[in-house]
């Protein structure tokens, strides 16, 4: 079962602009992570925060993280076409292992 | 370096059919995942694999599905008599080991049965 889930389903942005998605959760967790999705095939790993960790910077994403709320925000400034993809945060538990749980997604598209 | 590798890329099945699917982690990494993907379920972990420990196969949905890590490296996943709710895109990921955390992805195999 998704324990993530994200809003909104779908942003349509012009480039240039920011893109703002957001991931809630349910259980606690050890660190929360998002990725991109190309052509609904292979994940790439873009930033990981840990749950000790508020704000986390890489590039133009910014994500954050309040584990009282039990959620997080990835934002990408400045966007370019290139950034169009399906966004996923995914969480990994306490437990042995770090298996992920995914949330729903976000699709983005940036307009040239 | 080279990444996380499967094969096939697209597999068409019959419902009844077994397949084997399989993945080929980045060399020296320890941890490996299956995950599926589909259009009803989102993304689900499946089973997981570190080192010479038992795998956690708390993530396969029947017991029509195993898989196995044959030397630590390479993983095959099967799925024994397909029925139509197995297509959905198989992936798999690996890490340097589980306090890492970052996984990296295959590519994916797309899997459709008719």
């Amino acid at each position: 079962s998704q324990q993530g889930e994200e809003d909104p389903q779908a942003l349509s942005i012009q480039e240039g602009e920011n893109a703002t998605m957001n991931c809630s959760y349910k259980t606690s967790i050890n660190n929360l992570q998002w990725y991109r999705q190309n052509s609904g095939r292979g994940l790439v790993h873009l930033i990981l925060i840990r749950s000790n960790e508020r704000e986390k910077h890489s590039g133009r994403l910014r994500v954050t993280l309040d584990t009282s709320k039990k959620s997080s925000s990835l934002l990408i400034t400045a966007s370019r076409a290139a950034d169009t993809a399906s966004y996923f945060c995914a969480t990994g538990g306490k437990a042995a292992g770090n298996k992920l749980t995914f949330g729903g997604g976000t699709r983005v598209l940036v307009k040239p | 370096g080279a990444g996380v590798s499967q094969s096939p890329s697209n597999k068409v099945t019959e419902k009844g059919k077994d397949v084997e699917l399989r993945c080929d982690p980045i060399s020296g990494h320890t941890a490996l995942y299956w995950y599926r993907q589909s259009l009803g379920q989102g993304l689900e972990f499946l089973i997981y694999f570190q080192g010479n420990s038992a795998p956690d196969k708390s993530g396969l949905p029947s017991d029509r599905f195993s898989a196995e890590r044959t030397g630590g490296s390479v993983s095959t996943l099967t799925i024994q008599r397909t029925q139509q709710e197995d297509s959905a895109v198989y992936l798999c990921a690996s890490s340097t080991d589980p306090s890492s955390y970052e996984q990296y992805f295959g590519p994916g195999t797309r899997l459709t049965v008719t």
